[in-house]
C-alpha cells in the first residue's frame, strides 16, 4: 500500500530535551516536505528537500534541522525544543513535477513541549 | 516570500447550494495552484490543482478558477453535500511543482441540512 508514514503520533517533551520524529514514505518520490499546522495560520512548509541531500528552507525554519541520506526517509529533528514548537506535525512526499504534483501526506504527528 | 490570503475564514451552506472561497497571492512568478481539503482529525487531501497557463479547471461538483492579471484563485462547490463539511486549504507554489508550497490559513466549510 502506498502511503507516508511518520512516528511517533503523539509526542510530550520538555523544553531542550532533542528529539527527532520519522518520516518514510514507499512510492519513491523525490520530494519530501514538513509542515507545522497550527490554528488560524494553516499549514506552513518548515522545510522540503527536492532528492537525496538536497534540501532548502520552507517559510519556517528556525530551530529545526533535516536530512535527507536516503530517498525514502526524510526525519525532522527539534535539538532543543520549546514551548512555541508545540504543534501538529505533517510530512508530505510527491512526484516529480513530470510524474505529477499531487501531494501525500502523513497521518501527522502531535508534539507538546512543556 | 510568497503570501497567499484566503477568505472567508469560515462559510455555513445549506445542503445544495454552491460555496465559494477565494485565494489571493502575492509572488507573481507562483504558477502552481492546489487546493487540500482536511476532515476533522485527518490529513489533507489534494482535490484539485489548477496551472497557471489554465484558466479553470473542473472535477464532477468542484472547478477552480484562477486570474492570473490579479493574481487571484477561487473554489467552487456545487450541489454541496454534508460530506463536504471541512477545512479547505489554497496553495501556490513557484516551482510549478508541490514541493515549496504557501498555504492560505483554510477555510472551514460546514453543509447544514
Amino acid at each position: 500500500e502506498a502511503q507516508v508514514t511518520q512516528n511517533p503520533r503523539y509526542l510530550i517533551t520538555v523544553t531542550g530535551k532533542k528529539l527527532t520524529v520519522t518520516c518514510s514514505q514507499n512510492m519513491n518520490h523525490e520530494y519530501m516536505s514538513w509542515y507545522r499546522q497550527d490554528p488560524g495560520l494553516g499549514l506552513r512548509q518548515i522545510y522540503y528537500s527536492m532528492n537525496v541531500e538536497v534540501t532548502d528552507k520552507g517559510d519556517v525554519p528556525e530551530g529545526y534541522k533535516v536530512s535527507r541520506k536516503e530517498k525514502r526517509n526524510f526525519p525532522l529533528i527539534l535539538e532543543s525544543p520549546s514551548p512555541n514548537q508545540t504543534s501538529l506535525y505533517f510530512c508530505a512526499s510527491s512526484l516529480s513535477s513530470s510524474g505529477g504534483p499531487t501531494q501525500y501526506f502523513g497521518p501527522g504527528t502531535r508534539l507538546l513541549v512543556l | 516570500g510568497e503570501n497567499v490570503e484566503q477568505h472567508p475564514s469560515t462559510l455555513s451552506v445549506q445542503e445544495g447550494d454552491s460555496a465559494v472561497i477565494k485565494c489571493t497571492y502575492s509572488d507573481s512568478a507562483s504558477n502552481y495552484f492546489p487546493w487540500y481539503k482536511q476532515e476533522l482529525g485527518k490529513r489533507p487531501q489534494l482535490i484539485i490543482d489548477i496551472r497557471s497557463n489554465v484558466g479553470e479547471k473542473k472535477d464532477q461538483r468542484i472547478a477552480v478558477t484562477l486570474n492570473k492579471t490579479a493574481k487571484h484563485f477561487s473554489l467552487h462547490i456545487t450541489e454541496t453535500q454534508p460530506e463536504d463539511s471541512a477545512v479547505y486549504f489554497c496553495a501556490a507554489s513557484p516551482t510549478g511543482t508541490a514541493s515549496k508550497l504557501t498555504f492560505g490559513t483554510g477555510t472551514r466549510l460546514q453543509v447544514t441540512l
